[in-house]
Parts: structure tokens; C-alpha cells; sequence
């Protein structure tokens, strides 16, 4: 069965520390996209990056940066000098080609990036 | 491009009304639309994949009489809570497939904030 697990339930962190949310997947498939979307307060979804099963690269993104690894079935994310605007829900999702392109959301983490 | 509308995107109803919710696809063409919901500090929960031309599927738990999926043209996807109870409040999503894009990309709309008193 496919499912996302992301154990950090709340974070908070002082402005201008690193944090890193974690996220761990479980699928038999072997294509799979990995996505992590951001969640303001207003609610609309804000995507920040998708990744295929096939590109174990990391990427880097100004601040954001994703480690991928398929030996830990892990695909985490890191903020590198967090600022308050930061702050929000992430949610990271796996879709493959079992689901039809169907998303499975993590439970979400709350990032709060304080002053 | 790839925009994504709902409409309302907030809505205060009373107990035994019902409510529908328009989502669209404002700059492409979409044979496939999903469907969430998300309670309060909860993650996103798939509700119904909508297909144009053709019945909506349903996941397992959701009420196929009480939410009402309607996907008649692709541009645009309507979801109608019947008879909408306090306990139907919550953040309804949708999101949007391109029909010349990729399977695994999805658009998602700004959600409509549904309470119902």
C-alpha cells in the first residue's frame, strides 16, 4: 500500500536557523513522483517541487533544498536560514502509476519560524 | 498559465441546505479533476476523481449521494454537498489534470471554506 509519513508533527524555529522537515514513503512501485507543496495560512496549496523515482539528484532551490534517497525511502526538505514568512504547513505527497495519478498527502508539518 | 478558480471560495450555509462548488481550469483543458477535503489541522484527504463525460469515482468512505460530482465540460468540474450538516464543514480543494500534461501534475484551485450552521 502507498502511504507518507512525515513524524514532525509541529516545528518551531528561531529566524535564520536551518530546519529540515522530514518525509518517508512507502510504495511497491517503481515510478513514482515525490512532491512537497506548501500550505500559508490563507490555505491554497503552493507547489514547491516534484520529483521522479528515476532522479535521485538532490536539488537546490535559493534557500530550499531536497534530499532524496530510495535506500531510506526518504525525501526531506530543508529551509537554510528560515525567515517568518516561512512559516506554514508542508505537506508531502507521492503519487505512482498504482494510484492513476492520484496524490497521498502526508500528515503535514507545521513550521513556525519566529522572530 | 495553469490556473486554477473555485468558486465561492467561502460559503456559510444552514443545516439541510445544499451548496455547490464550481472548480476551473482557467488557461487549459482538463479531462480529470480531483477533489479533497481538509479539516481543521488536518492533512488532505481525496474525496472523488472526476472525469469529464463520465461518473465521478469515489474513494472509499465518501458519499456518492451526498456529494454530487458533476464534470460537464473540461474546463469545469461542479461539487454539490446535499443536505450539508455542521459536520460537513471544512476546506474543499480541488485540482486540475492538464490534458496535454503529465500524468503526475496536478493544478490545484484555492479551496472553498464550507461552514455550515
Amino acid at each position: 500500500a502507498q502511504k507518507v509519513t512525515q513524524a514532525q508533527t509541529e516545528i518551531s524555529v528561531v529566524e535564520k536557523e536551518d530546519v529540515t522537515l522530514d518525509c518517508v514513503y512507502e510504495t511497491r512501485d517503481t515510478t513514482y513522483y515525490l512532491f512537497w507543496y506548501k500550505q500559508p495560512p490563507s490555505g491554497e496549496l503552493v507547489f514547491l517541487i516534484r520529483r521522479n523515482s528515476f532522479d535521485e539528484q538532490n536539488e537546490i532551490s535559493g534557500r530550499y533544498s531536497w534530499n532524496f534517497q530510495k535506500s531510506t525511502s526518504s525525501f526531506n526538505f530543508t529551509i537554510t536560514a528560515s525567515q517568518v514568512v516561512d512559516s506554514a504547513v508542508y505537506f508531502c505527497a507521492l503519487s505512482d502509476s498504482n494510484q492513476g495519478g492520484k496524490l497521498i498527502f502526508g500528515q503535514g508539518t507545521e513550521l513556525s519560524v519566529k522572530p | 498559465g495553469a490556473v486554477v478558480s473555485q468558486h465561492p471560495s467561502w460559503v456559510i450555509c444552514k443545516s439541510g441546505t445544499s451548496v455547490k462548488i464550481e472548480c476551473r481550469s482557467l488557461d487549459f483543458q482538463a479531462t480529470t479533476m480531483f477533489w479533497y477535503r481538509q479539516f481543521p489541522k488536518q492533512s488532505l484527504m481525496l474525496m472523488a476523481t472526476s472525469n469529464e463525460g463520465s461518473k465521478a469515482t469515489y474513494e472509499q468512505g465518501v458519499e456518492k449521494d451526498k456529494f454530487l460530482i458533476n464534470h460537464a465540460s473540461l474546463t469545469l468540474s461542479t461539487l454539490t454537498v446535499t443536505s450539508a450538516h455542521p459536520e460537513d464543514s471544512s476546506f474543499y480543494i480541488c485540482s486540475a489534470r492538464d490534458v496535454q500534461g503529465s500524468l503526475y501534475e496536478q493544478y490545484f484551485g484555492p479551496g472553498t471554506r464550507l461552514t455550515v450552521t
